[in-house]
């Protein structure tokens, strides 16, 4: 079964400082997402990465993937407190075009302390 | 354009009991993914439909099932219902498939007794 670990899974960081959220992942997968999720509220997506080497940024965070090393990198820049939230990965199982199964890893719970 | 929408937002039944969850997706998304979300469990997969079929399932029991309508739009049911079952429910759709963005609805607060 595939297996997606996240670490770390309790993030409190400064504001202003940078840290590396990483997302590991079992087995041979090319889409890899990234979801944030604020308190009692549903997923919002952040990135979709869907090849060895991609690179998105948005705003103060950027995501990478490297398929061959099963991992993925979230990456904070300059932390404000309104990215505190919990920061989900999730890799799809199922090979292109035959539809969408998610794993999701466990979360990261990122404080941003003033 | 409006965005994935759930009814009801919550729930309260008993063991025993059955339950249907309604999912309408976002406006021309075809696939819909279920997932359920415990703060043990954190979040599984359970089925995702597309045209009416069911494309992928997850590793639940029998008890839980969906289908998904003509106009895209997809109930999810379980059937006696164990405590163990309570969770927040949440309904995902996407345009066709595979490397679209899967966009979130509220979820379903299910709470058994």
């Amino acid at each position: 079964e595939l297996k997606v670990e996240q670490n770390p899974l309790f993030l409190s960081m400064q504001e202003g400082k940078n840290y590396t959220i990483y997302c590991n992942y079992s087995t041979t997968s090319d889409r890899l997402y990234w979801y944030r999720q604020d308190p009692g509220k549903s997923l919002e997506s952040l990135f979709v990465l869907l090849s060895n080497g991609a690179v998105k940024q948005e705003g103060r965070l950027m995501a990478s993937l490297d398929t061959k090393a099963r991992l993925s990198t979230l990456h904070i820049t300059a932390a404000v407190h309104d990215l505190s939230a919990t920061y989900f990965c999730a890799v799809d199982k199922t090979p292109s075009n035959t539809g969408n199964q998610f794993y999701f890893g466990t979360g990261t719970s990122l404080t941003v302390i003033p | 354009k409006a965005g994935v929408t759930q009814t009801p937002r919550y729930l309260i039944k008993t063991r025993g009991q059955q339950v249907t969850l309604s999912c309408s997706p976002i406006s021309g998304h075809r696939s819909v993914s279920w997932y359920q979300q415990t703060p043990g469990q954190g979040l599984q997969f359970l089925f995702e439909y597309f045209s009416e079929t069911q494309r992928n399932k997850g590793n639940f029991p029998g008890r839980f099932s969906g289908r998904q309508f003509s106009n895209s739009r997809s109930e999810m049911n379980v059937s006696t219902l164990e405590l163990g079952d309570s969770a927040l429910y949440l309904c995902a759709s996407s345009l066709v498939c595979c490397t679209d963005t899967q966009y979130f609805g509220p979820g379903t607060r299910l709470t058994v007794l």
